[in-house]
């Protein structure tokens, strides 16, 4: 059954270092996410992404975020300078998009960061 | 206003029973879909069931049906014959709007506990 990719599984880093996060959403799938899951609480939007470009971010996503696909099956969440806050669990998700199975986002199994 | 509220922040249930995880929700978009998903303590967002707001029916999955409740604006999960490997956090989210990209609204979740 084709499913979401991330990897690594855990990153640690060092505040104030860049971290590179990476998806490969399911092969036919046209929309791609990233949610992110602070430890304990509620999974959160970060942005969306159709057509090699962002169609609705949150406040979440500011200056020090950003989103890439590369080639034809990577996406990457970037974040520029990570702060102790940013540690979380994140989440890709990807959807064929159209028609009610296209609603449908699958999930990554997450990378989890944590930031010291 | 939260636009999804799970108000069973913990739920016990006897294995071989039914348990049902409640979930309201708040739009005024006449078109939008529910979501529900589970995630078991090693972390990943596994998809469990979908309901979309024309849906006439109720979706049903395997054990897992939605109780869907327009007019209460409720769309409560069912699980029938609860087996230990349900114990894990469910998660209701809603998309709003047709678009095939919209994003997910989280509810806080349920922490699941079967028991023997």
């Amino acid at each position: 059954e084709p499913e979401v990719t991330q990897t690594p599984s855990h990153q640690v880093t060092q505040m104030g270092q860049e971290v590179i996060l990476r998806c490969v959403p399911i092969s036919n799938h046209l929309y791609f996410y990233w949610y992110r899951q602070i430890l304990g609480q509620k999974v959160e939007f970060l942005v969306s992404f159709y057509n090699n470009e962002i169609s609705e971010k949150s406040e979440i996503f500011d200056d020090q975020f950003s989103v890439e696909r590369p080639d034809g099956s990577n996406f990457t969440l970037k974040i520029r300078s990570t702060k102790l806050e940013d540690s979380a669990m994140y989440f890709c998700a990807s959807s064929e998009g159209g028609g009610r199975v296209g609603n449908i986002q699958y999930f990554g199994a997450g990378t989890r960061l944590s930031v010291l | 206003a939260q636009k999804i509220t799970q108000t069973q922040p913990g739920m016990f249930v006897q294995e071989k029973e039914a348990v049902t995880l409640d979930c309201t929700y708040d739009t005024s978009d006449p078109s939008y879909g529910l979501f529900w998903y589970k995630q078991p303590s090693s972390g990943e967002m596994i998809f469990l069931i979908y309901q979309g707001s024309y849906d006439q029916q109720n979706a049903t999955e395997g054990r897992y049906s939605l109780n869907f409740q327009k007019a209460r604006k409720s769309a409560n999960l069912v699980i029938s014959a609860s087996q230990l490997g349900d114990s894990a956090m469910y998660f209701c989210a809603m998309r709003e709007g047709r678009g095939g990209g919209n994003k997910l609204t989280f509810g806080t979740g349920t922490q699941l506990k079967v028991e023997l």
